[in-house]
């Protein structure tokens, strides 16, 4: 099993729907997980950190931690079309952050 | 506040070539640095990363090297590029083991 895993997609939705990406990891990956997105050409942003069980939210964003499970998703509400762009999951191992392969997110008017 | 920065932006060598990328930090001491690469397609994968001067720990096998000359400069280098190398090169950094990562702009790199 890979570290991080992710679908690379793509996830089409409609504006203002809501996105739902996922990502699941294996027993290598613990502690602080991440989410980053990364337009095409341009370098990886930090959107959110969750480092606990439940779920964190930042604006239209909402990330959710399930450590019993192993799984670490990102919702995006009231999508645009200017969130289109690879989404980015990322955890801890040994001190390194490990990234998954992304998920193409495509958001139609 | 805390930036970083790497260069040149954009590069097209020959193989056979030598390379030298930099990157350097500005607003904070000590960071954690990081090389990593994205082929086109694919996802980032760590190729080396230095928890201090002189301090370089590689991740995989390649042509590539990697140097920290001073606290807050990071240097990747080769000697003879492979077609192989061509992708895009993102420098990082983190203020310790579990925090966010930030990345440079970006490197890209086209060996013909």
């Amino acid at each position: 099993q890979k570290e991080v895993e992710q679908n690379s997609g793509p996830l089409s939705v409609p504006e203002g729907a809501i996105a739902s990406l996922n990502c699941t990891y294996s027993d290598r990956v613990s502690q602080s997980f991440f989410w980053y997105r990364q337009y095409s050409g341009k370098s990886p942003e930090l959107i959110m950190s969750i480092y606990s069980n439940g779920d964190k939210e930042d604006g239209r964003f909402t990330a959710q931690l399930n450590k019993a499970s192993q799984y670490v998703s990102l919702l995006i509400r009231d999508s645009q079309p200017s969130d289109s762009a690879t989404y980015l999951c990322a955890g801890v191992n040994t001190d390194k952050l490990i990234f998954g392969t992304g998920t193409r997110l495509q958001v139609f008017p | 506040s805390q930036t970083i920065h790497q260069w040149p932006a954009t590069l097209v060598q020959p193989v056979g070539s030598p390379l030298s990328l930099e990157c350097t930090v500005e607003g904070t001491s000590n960071p954690n640095l990081y090389w990593y690469r994205q082929a086109a397609g694919r996802g980032l994968q760590l190729l080396f990363y230095s928890v201090g001067i002189g301090q370089i720990s590689s991740e995989v096998p390649q042509n590539l090297s990697a140097s920290r000359p001073q606290d807050r400069q990071f240097i990747l280098s080769s000697k003879k590029l492979l077609l192989s190398d061509s992708g895009f090169y993102l420098c990082a950094w983190d203020s310790g083991s579990g925090n966010t990562i930030y990345f440079g702009e970006g490197s890209w790199l086209t060996v013909v």
